[in-house]
């Protein structure tokens, strides 16, 4: 059974495009998260999907950055205008179910780079 | 924030067991402890979790101490490809996974 895949692995944009990273979950998982990691910083969450609705979205840094996951399931992430401070590895993962005891698995993540 | 805390690094031998603590005071009752690692660049890995008993798997065992405010994953044979930030992580009700800094375990030959 395939993971959780993402595209690209590596990205190298400059200040002011855009980019759309994208998440495919493992199959069946209903639940789909975004994180990212930027420079020097801990994993931070972004947001959550139900299928295709947001569930929580109150990691979303500002309005640049718009999830998408219309069918309820590959997800895709756009950064539009990125900035230097969005460089960092964004994370995609998934879950069967939502609750205290279900496990998520993560993607191998997109490398961002704004120069 | 995080509910967890670690220490920042843990130096293992080869082939002896890897013990890993982690503090957890403030738990809930009904809050699951999760272990995941994160090797070189790669994405979070789920290693194993639970609630009150000792759990095992393919990986790794998890203590759990009776009053749950704290716990140890144990990697019992450790191999050089171990090496890795090992996060600890309280999952709380209504909040997805929050990561802090993790163990830094190496390894060593």
């Amino acid at each position: 059974e395939a993971g959780v895949t993402q595209f690209p692995s590596h990205s190298v944009i400059e200040k002011g495009q855009t980019v759309t990273l994208r998440c495919d979950p493992i199959s069946g998982h209903d639940n789909l998260y975004w994180y990212r990691r930027v420079m020097g910083k801990e994993i931070k969450f972004l947001l959550h999907f139900v299928k295709e609705s947001k569930q929580d979205e109150s990691g979303m840094p500002n309005n640049r950055f718009l999830a998408e996951r219309t069918g309820g399931t590959y997800s895709t992430l756009k950064v539009q205008p990125a900035e230097l401070e969005d460089s960092g590895v964004y994370f995609c993962a998934s879950s069967q179910d939502y609750g205290l005891n279900t496990e998520a698995f993560f993607g191998q993540g997109t490398r961002l780079t704004v120069v | 924030d995080a509910k967890t805390t670690q220490p920042p690094s843990m130096d293992c031998a080869e082939g002896r067991a890897a013990n890993l603590p982690c503090n957890h005071s403030t738990i809930s009752g009904n809050e699951y402890v999760y272990w995941y690692r994160q090797i070189h660049s790669q994405g979070p890995q789920y290693i194993i979790h639970g609630l009150k008993n000792n759990e095992t798997n393919e990986m790794a065992s998890l203590i759990i101490t009776e009053d749950r405010k704290s716990s140890t994953l144990i990697l019992p044979h450790a191999t050089l490809r171990d090496t890795a930030v090992y996060y600890c992580i309280v999952k709380t009700d209504g909040q997805n996974f929050v990561f802090g800094p993790g163990t830094r375990l190496s390894v060593l030959p």
